[in-house]
Order: structure tokens, then sequence, then C-alpha cells
């Protein structure tokens, strides 16, 4: 069975220094997708950035980046110049859906916290 | 403007005492899901929906229904609500194809008494 597994509960950023969130994940597919969604404080679920395995580009989006190592089922993510707003929780999220459940199989979420 | 709502928001209740949690989408995505999120569990499938009349179980179903008899709508149902149920819950949909992100509804803030 797939799973994903943030080992870091809390983090801490200085405001405007740059913060990175690990994700392990674990399956036997080659080709699946990852996602690292935020939640803030109104509970929205939103998305921040995905990643396709089969492109070894490592996705950016604005201050948000990831590191992607495939062999070794890594998938992190870097905020840069972080800001107030960044404060929430994130979780990072694992989907394959070859003929399965399609479901978004979530870690347990990291609390990002910023201080001014 | 694109999006998934959940009704209600927040509610409390008692135990045994049935409830429905409404979820509409207005993107036309085939596939639809609900999670329900506890604290140091993350976000957990309850049941989904590939498309209209196609439901099956996710990973913690016990105590729940689901329909999907309009392609929008996929109506979470509490038979009989007890306590192990307070929870957060949302909604999702997305299309069919996998690398397409999931969107949420706002989520709804169940309290079983």
């Amino acid at each position: 069975a797939q799973t994903v597994t943030q080992s870091q509960p809390e983090m801490s950023v200085q405001e405007a220094e740059t913060v990175t969130l690990s994700c392990t994940y674990d399956t036997s597919e080659s080709d699946y997708y990852l996602f690292w969604y935020k939640q803030p404080p109104s509970r929205q679920m939103i998305l921040v950035i995905r990643q396709e395995a089969y492109k070894q580009q490592n996705a950016t989006e604005n201050r948000f980046s990831v590191n992607f190592q495939k062999a070794a089922k890594s998938f992190s993510l870097k905020i840069s110049d972080s800001q107030l707003g960044d404060a929430a929780m994130y979780f990072c999220a694992y989907r394959f859906d070859g003929g399965s459940q399609g479901n978004l199989i979530f870690g347990k979420g990291t609390k990002l916290s910023v201080k001014p | 403007e694109a999006q998934v709502t959940q009704n209600p928001r927040y509610l409390i209740t008692v135990t045994g005492k049935k409830l429905t949690v409404t979820c509409s989408q207005n993107m036309n995505h085939e596939y639809m899901s609900w999670y329900r999120q506890d604290p140091g569990l993350g976000l957990r499938q309850i049941y989904y929906s590939m498309n209209v009349e196609v439901t099956d179980k996710g990973d913690v179903p016990e105590g729940y229904k689901v329909s999907r008899k309009e392609k929008r709508n996929f109506p979470l149902i509490l038979e009989s609500p007890s306590p192990n149920q307070t929870s957060l819950y949302f909604c999702a949909s997305s299309p069919r194809i996998s690398n397409q992100p999931q969107h949420f509804g706002d989520g709804t803030r169940l309290s079983i008494l």
C-alpha cells in the first residue's frame, strides 16, 4: 500500500527566510502524481504545487519549488522569501488511479509558523 | 466561479440522529470524494465516486453512506452518528485524469455529542 510520511510535525521560519518541508512516500508504481496542499487557519485546502513523476524537472510556482527525487521517493517543498501568510498546515499528497480509488493519500501534515 | 460547495459548514448534533452533509460542484467533474481530517492523522478517504451511479468505499467507510444520482452532487449520509465521527469533513472533485488536482470544499465541522 502506498504511504506518505511527513517527518516534521512542526517547523518555524523567520520572515523573508527560506524553509524546506520534507516528504517521503512509498509506492511500487512508476507513474503517479505528487501534490503539496496548504491549509491555513480558515481550513481551506489550497493546492500549492504539483509534480508528475515522469517529469524530471522540478516544479516551481513563484516562491514555491519542489525537490523531487524519484529514486529516493522524496518530494520536499521549499518556500523562499517566507511571508506571514505562509503560516499554515502543509500536506504532502500522492495520487495514482490506475484502476484504483483515485484518492489522494495524505501525509499527516507539517505545521509551519512564520516569525516576524 | 469554479467551486465545490459543502453544507452545513458547522453542525453539532446528538448520537443517533441521522444527518446529511451535501456537496455540489459546478465543474462537471466525473470524480468526487469525501475525506475526514483528524488531528495527527491527516486526511483519509471515506467514499469516492468515479461517475454517476458509481460509488465505492475508501479507507474509512464504516458508519457512512453516499449516493451519486447526479453528476454535480455527492451527499454524505450518517445514518446513526456516533461520537467517533466527530471530525472535519471535506468533499473534493476532479476530472477523471489523475494529474489534475482535486478541488476541495471549505469543510464541514461535525460534532456528535
